[in-house]
């Protein structure tokens, strides 16, 4: 499977508790993007890296939430001290080149704050 | 600021008939991209179409078609012969020009096809 991959496919933890989701691009991608995507929502961006570089980030990544590209390969999303309202889907999202290339998205990551 | 309305928020159609899905948009930039994705009910987003701003030529993909209007902001898709497996949620989206990488997702419009 040459597509994005994410991991774990679905978390549920309790309020306050700390997790991390890992995401995989596509091999040949220096472009790689968080997405959070609520019910009867829109994806709604986070963060995206090129390469190892995070060039951008949302108001909605307030300070407990931290992401990484250590090599420029797969990416981790950390949040801390998670609150029910970060209950979403958490998507990744890569792509190549320069420019506004598509993007193309893994399956998500569902997180469920109890 | 950027912005995406997809007014119609569900649609329900019968097979084979055609459907348009609406898409306006709000931006101040001159150069920008617009897209469009697919959400099928298995969750994972796909991509259909990017039109940069530069290019008003409406496309057509077999049933697919897209009508860009910059005098409307509007970038409409329509399905032609409307099949079940076009069941999804649409999304409309918008990003800058220059690289610039962020990318603004419509609401979305769920489509259902009755066979």
């Amino acid at each position: 499977d040459t597509g994005v991959s994410q991991n774990p496919r679905h978390k549920i933890t309790k309020r306050g508790q700390n997790v991390t989701f890992r995401c995989d691009p596509i091999s040949e991608h220096n472009r790689l993007y968080w997405y959070r995507q609520t019910l009867g929502q829109g994806p709604e961006f986070l963060t995206y890296f090129q390469n190892e570089a995070q060039l951008e980030k949302s108001r909605l990544l307030s300070d407990r939430f931290s992401a990484e590209r250590p090599k420029g390969s797969f990416s981790t999303l950390e949040i801390q001290r998670t609150e029910q309202g970060d209950s979403a889907m958490y998507l990744c999202a890569s792509s190549s080149g320069t420019g506004a290339h598509e993007q193309f998205f893994g399956p998500g990551t569902r997180l469920t704050v109890l | 600021a950027q912005k995406v309305t997809q007014a119609q928020t569900e649609i329900s159609v019968v097979e084979k008939e055609d459907v348009t899905l609406d898409c306006v948009y709000e931006t101040r930039d001159t150069t920008y991209y617009l897209f469009w994705y697919k959400q099928p009910p298995s969750g994972e987003l796909v991509f259909l179409i990017r039109r940069n701003s530069f290019d008003e030529q409406n496309e057509i993909s077999g049933r697919y078609s897209w009508n860009f209007q910059k005098s409307t902001s509007s970038f409409n898709f329509t399905i032609t012969a409307s099949q079940v497996v076009d069941s999804a949620v649409y999304f409309c989206a918008l990003s800058q020009g220059g690289g610039y990488q962020k990318v603004t997702f419509g609401i979305g419009t769920k489509l259902q096809v009755i066979p």
